[in-house]
């Protein structure tokens, strides 16, 4: 099946440090999709994006859907210990009856 | 956006034996989708559940082993047969709505000794 490339595959910051990731692919996306798992929990979804280009904010969260349609980029601002978790990206490949593909996922650690 | 019950949260089992794991969403939905999570992994989509249709597999997955019923827009369930210690995993739940919203229920943590 498709791959969505994720990077990276963990981080350690310092709490207040902005945080960013991105994943890859060589196929085109129609829709980029932001998630973050806690444990215990299902994903949640942080941010969607829905045109080549896009840039879209929640909060401290910015995302951004790549003009090629084949990347996208989550950056979290000043962060803080509960964005501990890991992230995930999705995208839904273009002609693909909405099925998701998902990013192999980034684990964040936020130390105080 | 529909809020997802699914159940059990978790379950231990005797490998052998089949396990039903259940999805109830608030609302009705056309699309709804299946997940496992491996330990440690990301997300792998087992099949696509519509409504009045048999369920669309994805590649290494079959119906035998994990059967899916989708008997109203509210409800679904999948099986685990034959459970084998490679079956522990998180299997998840998740519906499609509105313009390209999905969803995902909290998961079902499956452990098979």
């Amino acid at each position: 099946g498709q791959q969505l490339n994720q990077s990276p595959q963990s981080m350690f910051i310092q709490e207040g440090e902005d945080v960013s990731m991105n994943c890859t692919s060589s196929s085109i996306f129609n829709t980029w999709l932001w998630y973050k798992q806690e444990p215990g929990e299902g994903p949640v979804l942080l941010i969607a994006l829905y045109k080549a280009g896009e840039l879209t904010s929640n909060g401290r969260l910015t995302a951004q859907f790549g003009i090629t349609r084949k990347d996208s980029f989550l950056n979290i601002s000043a962060s803080i210990p509960s964005d501990v978790g890991i992230y995930f990206c999705a995208g839904q490949l273009a002609g693909s009856a909405r099925q998701l593909t998902f990013g192999s996922g980034t684990q964040l650690t936020v130390l105080p | 956006s529909a809020v997802i019950s699914q159940k059990p949260s978790r379950d231990i089992c005797q490998r052998g034996t089949s396990l039903t794991i259940q999805c109830q969403v608030d609302s009705q939905v056309t699309m709804m989708f299946w997940y496992r999570q491996q330990p440690g992994q990301s997300l792998t989509l087992i099949a696509t559940a519509n409504q009045g249709s048999e369920a669309t597999y994805e590649s290494g997955f079959v119906i035998d082993k994990f059967p899916i019923s989708r008997p109203n827009l509210t409800f679904s369930t999948l099986t685990v047969s034959n459970m084998s210690p490679e079956d522990s995993s998180i299997y998840l739940c998740s519906v499609g709505e509105g313009n390209y919203g999905y969803t995902f229920g909290s998961g079902t943590r499956l452990t098979v000794v």
